[in-house]
């Protein structure tokens, strides 16, 4: 069964530091992965998604995710964090019973938090 | 373009009572979803649908029902509330093709005393 472990529930950086929210997955068939964040009192938007072809993915607000096979990992990174990224951010796998990708799992989160 | 709507917002409850959750999307997408989040515990799918008339069972379905009478609304159903489900409600949305993302409404909040 597919499954994804975030590792890390709260991530703290300073303002301008990297940001690395690691995430690793399991799936007995080729994945498709998703970054998604979730500012307060949100829902859920997609920051950025991995299907086939190139395995750096560039989404939105500056982040990108390496799709890593031999690691089973996607890990999330920015190279300069910003207070308004400030957020939780959660890890997801597709999954599919009927032939298809129709469900997504999704790991527990990690909270981000960026101090000035 | 309101995307994916949820009504309502907050609710509050008492033990016992029944109440529908309302979902509503205007993209036209085959697959929407019932998730509950709670604090450490991450999204966890209630109930989903693959297509107008049909349901299927997600992680946690037990005390909810779920229906999908027209293709862009998803109903889900407390029929005697709990404390248990105090919790945070997402419905979710998407096409229905493989690798495509769910789109998600604001959430409603649920307290049940």
């Amino acid at each position: 069964a597919q499954s994804v472990t975030q590792l890390g529930s709260h991530v703290s950086v300073s303002e301008g530091a990297l940001v690395l929210l690691r995430c690793n997955y399991s799936s007995s068939v080729p994945p498709y992965l998703f970054w998604y964040v979730q500012y307060p009192n949100q829902g859920l938007q997609l920051l950025l998604k991995y299907t086939t072809g190139a395995t750096l993915v560039k989404g939105i607000n500056g982040f990108e995710a390496e799709f890593k096979k031999s690691e089973t990992s996607f890990h999330l990174t920015k190279p300069s964090a910003h207070m308004s990224d400030a957020a939780e951010y959660f890890c997801a796998v597709s999954v599919g019973t009927q032939g298809g990708s129709e469900k997504l799992v999704f790991g527990k989160g990690t909270k981000l938090t960026v101090n000035p | 373009n309101a995307g994916v709507t949820q009504t309502p917002k907050f609710r509050v409850l008492k033990t016992g009572q029944s109440m529908t959750l309302l979902c509503a999307q205007d993209m036209n997408h085959e697959y929407m979803y019932w998730y509950r989040q709670d604090p450490g515990m991450g999204l966890r799918l209630i109930h989903y649908s693959v297509g107008e008339g049909t349901t299927a069972k997600g992680e946690v379905p037990d005390g909810y029902n779920v229906s999908r009478l027209k293709k862009q609304n998803f109903l889900l159903g407390l029929e005697s509330a709990a404390p248990s489900q105090t919790s945070v409600y997402f419905c979710a949305s998407s096409y229905r093709a493989d690798g495509q993302p769910q789109h998600f409404g604001d959430g409603t909040r649920l307290s049940i005393l």
